[in-house]
This record gives structure tokens, C-alpha cells and sequence, in this order.
């Protein structure tokens, strides 16, 4: 079965400082990975996903993330943080890979801080 | 353009009772899924619907649950005999296809209460 591990529940930055979240997920076939986020009492909004062909992905809000099948990882940063920036970020991946079903399997979610 | 909508935004309701949650995915989307939010599971898969069929329901937690879409369109989730433990905000998706790289879309969710 696929899973998700996100590092690190809680993250707070200052505004302007780079944000790195954490995200390795465990798949047997090559995964199709996401990152959504969520605002308060929002649902969720995509940010990026990976599918095939480049490692380096580049979402909205300045967000990006690199699949890196070394490590099993699929980490999203962005070079300077925003007040606008502060929600629960959660990496996904796609489940049951060419079959009857394609569910997400989430994280258990980062809720980021940023500090003016 | 119109994306995917839920009712009721709120519902609180007393153990035992039924509850029905409404989702309207946008408009041409064959897929649909169901999630639930909660704070000690996180987000946790329920069931989809690919058209009016629903090929996976292994995320629905028990038999108290269920689920239809007719039309095509839209989906009703229903909870009968409510427990304490079904306090969730109950999310819907939609995607074009339903193929493993498509984009799930997310309406805002229903936060049921259970008292």
C-alpha cells in the first residue's frame, strides 16, 4: 500500500525566510504526488503534482517541489514566505496506481506559520 | 467557472439520528470522492463514484454508511443512527476522469456535529 509521511506537524518561519516542507512517501510503483492547501474552513486547493517527465515542479503562490526518487521525496519550498502564506499544507499521493480506483492517501498535514 | 459545492456548510444533529450531505461536482466531471476530516484520523478516504457506479467503497467506515449519484452529477452521502465519533468535516472531490494524474477538485465541505 502507498503512504505519505509528512515531517513535522507544526513549522513556523518568518516572513521572507525560505519555507521548506517535508514529505517522502512509500510506493511500490512510481507515484503520481501532490501537495494541496488548505485555508481556514476552505477545502482544499492544489498547489502542484507530479505526474511524469520533470523532477522540479513549479505550482501557484511561488510554491515548487522536487521529486527525488532516491530519497523518496517530494519536499515543497518556496524562497520567501508571505503573511498570506500561513494554512495547513498536506502531500498526497495517488493510490491504486492503473487500477479501478484513484484515491488520494494524505499526510496528516503541516500547518505553517509565518511571523511578521 | 462554478466548482464543486456542498450542503449543508454546517449540520448538527443529535446521536441517532440520520443526516444526509449534498455534493455538487462541477459539471462535467464523471468522478467524485468522498473524504472525511477529522481530528484524530486526519484525511481519510470514504468512497467513489465513477458516473452512477461506485467501484471503491473501502473507505466507508461501517454499514451506517452510504452513498448515491444519479445523474451522474450529484452525490448524497448518508449517515443513519449518527454517532459521537461521526463529527467530521465530510469533503467532496470531483475529477475530470478519474485517472491517477488528474486534479482533484474540493469543495469547501460539510462540518457535522454530532451531539
Amino acid at each position: 500500500a502507498q503512504s505519505v509521511t509528512q515531517l513535522g506537524s507544526h513549522v513556523s518561519v518568518s516572513e521572507g525566510a525560505l519555507v521548506l516542507l517535508r514529505c517522502n512517501y512509500s510506493s511500490s510503483v512510481p507515484p503520481y504526488l501532490f501537495w494541496y492547501v488548505q485555508y481556514p474552513n476552505q477545502g482544499l486547493q492544489l498547489l502542484l503534482k507530479y505526474t511524469t517527465g520533470a523532477t522540479l515542479v513549479k505550482g501557484i503562490n511561488g510554491f515548487e517541489a522536487e521529486f527525488k526518487k532516491s530519497e523518496t521525496s517530494f519536499h515543497l519550498t518556496k524562497p520567501s514566505a508571505h503573511m498570506s502564506d500561513a494554512a495547513e499544507y498536506f502531500c498526497a499521493v495517488s493510490d491504486d496506481y492503473g487500477g479501478a480506483t484513484n484515491k488520494l492517501i494524505f499526510g496528516t498535514g503541516t500547518l505553517l506559520a509565518v511571523q511578521p | 467557472g462554478a466548482g464543486v459545492s456542498q450542503s449543508p456548510s454546517n449540520k448538527v444533529t443529535e446521536k441517532g439520528k440520520d443526516v444526509e450531505l449534498r455534493c455538487d461536482p462541477i459539471s462535467g466531471h464523471t468522478a467524485l470522492y468522498w473524504y472525511r476530516q477529522s481530528l484524530g484520523q486526519g484525511l481519510e478516504f470514504l468512497i467513489y463514484f465513477q458516473g452512477n457506479s461506485a467501484p471503491d467503497k473501502s473507505g466507508l467506515p461501517s454499514d451506517r454508511f452510504s452513498a448515491e449519484r444519479t445523474g451522474g452529477s450529484v452525490s448524497t452521502l448518508t449517515i443513519q443512527r449518527t454517532q459521537q465519533e461521526d463529527s467530521a468535516v465530510y469533503l467532496c472531490a470531483s475529477s475530470l476522469v478519474g485517472l491517477s494524474t488528474d486534479t482533484q477538485y474540493f469543495g469547501p465541505g460539510t462540518r457535522l456535529t454530532v451531539l
